[in-house]
């Protein structure tokens, strides 16, 4: 267990819905990031956000968006679906941003899986 | 741009024999080296990370890996492969200046054979 968690586990939705994926960090972890696991792109770096404020963007779509709010846990929402979006999505969490002279470890949470159908 | 190539997208081994996963990598400073491993229906777990110091870094579970800058690789083996072993292997390096974000390879499913 590393003390990420996230919900839902899964989540099943239709083409052109919204939904809010919920990640709590590591007690003590001021850091979050988001990343998105897919057959055809792998695992692919989405956002992150450090004490509140973003801090890094990937390839996050404009449909998607994020935010960590005061007591440090972080939402990624979701909306206009599309098939393509089905895949597993996963939270990490570090003390410190990584790099900068900084060797801290990303820990990560067991995913949610979204299915759209 | 920092990027990672893993060699072999499926590798099968039998139990008891050698594991190596290939990983190399492309950087333009001094990377930060990780190996994560992702068992079935779970998140990733990290196995070991090479920041500075120790070319050689040991990890969870009997692996290790070795950073070589001439060659620009960061390879993961184990000497005796067991049956637990049996998941998906990802390496990864760090990009510094873009807030810590990490940057994945591919992936290499391992198989092991009874």
């Amino acid at each position: 267990d590393s003390g990420v968690t996230q919900t839902p586990k899964h989540l099943i939705t239709a083409t052109g819905q919204r939904v809010t994926l919920r990640c709590s960090p590591r007690s003590g972890d001021l850091s979050v990031y988001w990343y998105q696991q897919s057959l055809d792109q792998g695992l692919q770096f989405l956002i992150q956000y450090y004490n509140g404020e973003e801090r890094a963007k990937g390839n996050i779509l404009e449909r998607f968006s994020a935010q960590q709010f005061p007591d440090l846990h972080s939402e990624l929402n979701l909306s206009s679906l599309e098939l393509g979006d089905s895949a597993l999505y996963f939270c990490a969490s570090s003390v410190v941003p990584l790099g900068g002279g900084t060797t801290d470890t990303q820990y990560f949470g067991p995913g949610t899986r979204l299915t759209v159908l | 741009a920092q990027s990672v190539t893993q060699l072999g997208s499926h590798v099968s081994v039998s139990e008891g024999a050698l594991v190596l996963l290939r990983c190399n990598y492309s950087s333009s400073v001094p990377p930060y080296l990780f190996w994560y491993v992702q068992y079935p229906n779970q998140g990733l777990q990290l196995l070991l990370k090479y920041t500075t110091g120790a070319t050689l870094v040991k990890g969870i579970n009997g692996f290790e890996a070795e950073f070589k800058k001439s060659e620009t690789s960061f390879h993961l083996t184990k000497p005796s492969a067991h049956m637990s072993d049996a998941a998906e292997y990802f390496c990864a390096v760090v990009l510094y200046n873009q807030g810590g974000k990490l940057i994945f390879g591919q992936g290499t499913e391992l198989s092991v054979k009874p």
